[in-house]
């Protein structure tokens, strides 16, 4: 079975630019989450989408936004980057979204040069 | 304020030294407490689930207990490879997911 794809694995990026990251959950999960990991931060949850529907979101600027498409994959877009969104992202598959375990693929390390 | 506090930040075992790593909750509601290992520049891999206090989960050297406000991970005679950042999460009633900042484990041969 296979686990959460995501894609790139690593990009690199100038200010002011856009970057658009893919996930693609376990198959058969229909929630997808984001979150930015940082070595001061930690995890900090970004959004949750669960059947297209953004149902719950983190404390990020708007600049931050995601979406998710009928066949559960997800996007995250991030606009006008900035030196302080270089950070690991993650993204989680969850069954539904009630379901209490999470599932992570190996992140896309974003720097931002 | 939910929060997940991990204890401690670094921890340095001799191989074979039996330790524990702590993590200490304050949420609305628990739905359950979670157990990840994270390798450097990659997503952490799930370990465990615990629903309730008294609850205990084991597997290979690790072994998670539950209180009604912290879990420990106890790892007997660790190996070098199980030299990683162990991380701590909580569901809520709310269904948000909390981490904890982690405990980074370095096992010397």
């Amino acid at each position: 079975k296979a686990g959460v794809t995501q894609t790139p694995r690593y990009l690199i990026k100038t200010r002011g630019q856009q970057v658009t990251l893919s996930c693609s959950p376990i198959s058969g999960h229909r929630s997808v989450s984001w979150y930015q990991q940082t070595p001061g931060q930690g995890l900090q949850f970004l959004f949750e989408y669960f059947s297209e529907t953004q149902r719950n979101k983190g404390n990020f600027p708007g600049r931050f936004s995601g979406r998710q498409f009928s066949n559960s994959r997800s996007e995250m877009n991030v606009s006008t980057l900035e030196l302080g969104d270089s950070a690991l992202y993650l993204c989680a598959s969850s069954l539904t979204a009630a379901a209490l375990e999470a599932f992570f693929g190996q992140g896309t390390r974003l720097t931002v040069v | 304020e939910d929060q997940v506090t991990q204890s401690p930040e670094a921890l340095r075992l001799q191989e074979g030294e039996s330790s524990s790593l702590n993590c200490s909750y304050t949420v609305s509601g628990l739905r359950g407490l979670f157990w990840y290992r994270q390798d450097p520049g990659k997503g952490p891999e799930f370990l465990f689930t615990l629903y309730s206090a008294g609850e205990e989960k084991e597997k290979e050297r690790l072994k998670a207990t539950l209180t009604k406000k912290e879990s420990f991970l106890h790892i007997t005679a660790p190996k070098p490879e199980d030299s990683a950042t162990y991380l701590c999460a909580v569901r809520t009633g709310a269904n948000n997911l909390f981490f904890g900042t982690g405990t980074r484990l370095t096992v010397i041969p």
